[in-house]
């Protein structure tokens, strides 16, 4: 069964635009982590987030946001005033108490000038 | 701090060959690596889970004869595609999980194998 789903495929925005990633996961562990990754097209992940299940504040890191919901299961990331270099393929991740991450199927965003 | 290189970045090999990828962790030690694998326009798929000092731990679809995984210290871990077909052709990735933290895992910059 797919622990982590990204609905969205693809999103295609023009610069300056807001975009939500959505994130849904699944899981019966009381503790455990989420993450969220940018791939570049160079190929190399780039961290961005880690949120264990304990701590639902919402997050503000510069144009970035989280906001994560276990009511809901879900962990949304907003890029706020996008630019081209934010153009990436995203991926929302899941860590249980094995520490084994899975993946969601990735998002690719593409922010036109 | 937290840096993990691969080697080699990239690599094309005929089929039938074999093909070894280092994994590094240069600035910490690392218990646990994790071998994954992403194929074109795909998610990264876990592969096995490589402990130091012992033998890897494999996913289900996973085949162990064909992926050798050795993680000799507490910053090496390799990963030796043997007898490689163009269907192994993939971006393999390592993360190594920071010995004394709690899931903090760093990831490589990944390794694109060409099978041809």
């Amino acid at each position: 069964a797919q622990k982590v789903t990204q609905a969205q495929t693809e999103i295609s925005v023009v610069e300056k635009e807001d975009v939500t990633l959505d994130c849904v996961y699944e899981t019966r562990d009381t503790t455990y982590y989420l993450f969220w990754y940018k791939q570049p097209p160079s190929g190399e992940l780039v961290f961005l987030i880690r949120r264990n299940s304990f701590d639902e504040q919402n997050e503000i890191s510069g144009r970035y946001s989280w906001n994560f919901q276990k009511s809901t299961s879900s962990f949304n990331f907003t890029i706020t005033a996008s630019q081209v270099v934010d153009s990436a393929v995203y991926f929302c991740a899941l860590s249980e108490d094995d520490y084994k991450l899975s993946f969601g199927a990735g998002t690719t965003v593409t922010v036109r000038a | 701090g937290a840096v993990v290189s691969q080697h080699p970045s990239w690599v094309i090999c005929k089929s039938g060959t074999s093909v070894k990828i280092e994994c590094r962790s240069l600035d910490f030690q690392a218990t646990t690596m994790f071998w994954y694998r992403q194929f074109p326009k795909q998610s990264l798929m876990l592969m096995a889970t490589s402990n130091e000092g012992s033998k890897a731990t494999y996913e289900q679809g996973v085949e162990k004869d064909k992926f050798l995984i050795n993680h000799a210290s507490l910053t090496l871990s390799t990963l030796t595609v043997t007898s490689a077909h163009p269907e192994d052709s993939s971006f393999y990735i390592c993360s190594a999980d920071r010995q004394g933290s709690i899931n903090e895992q760093y990831f490589g910059p990944g390794t694109r194998l060409t099978v041809t």
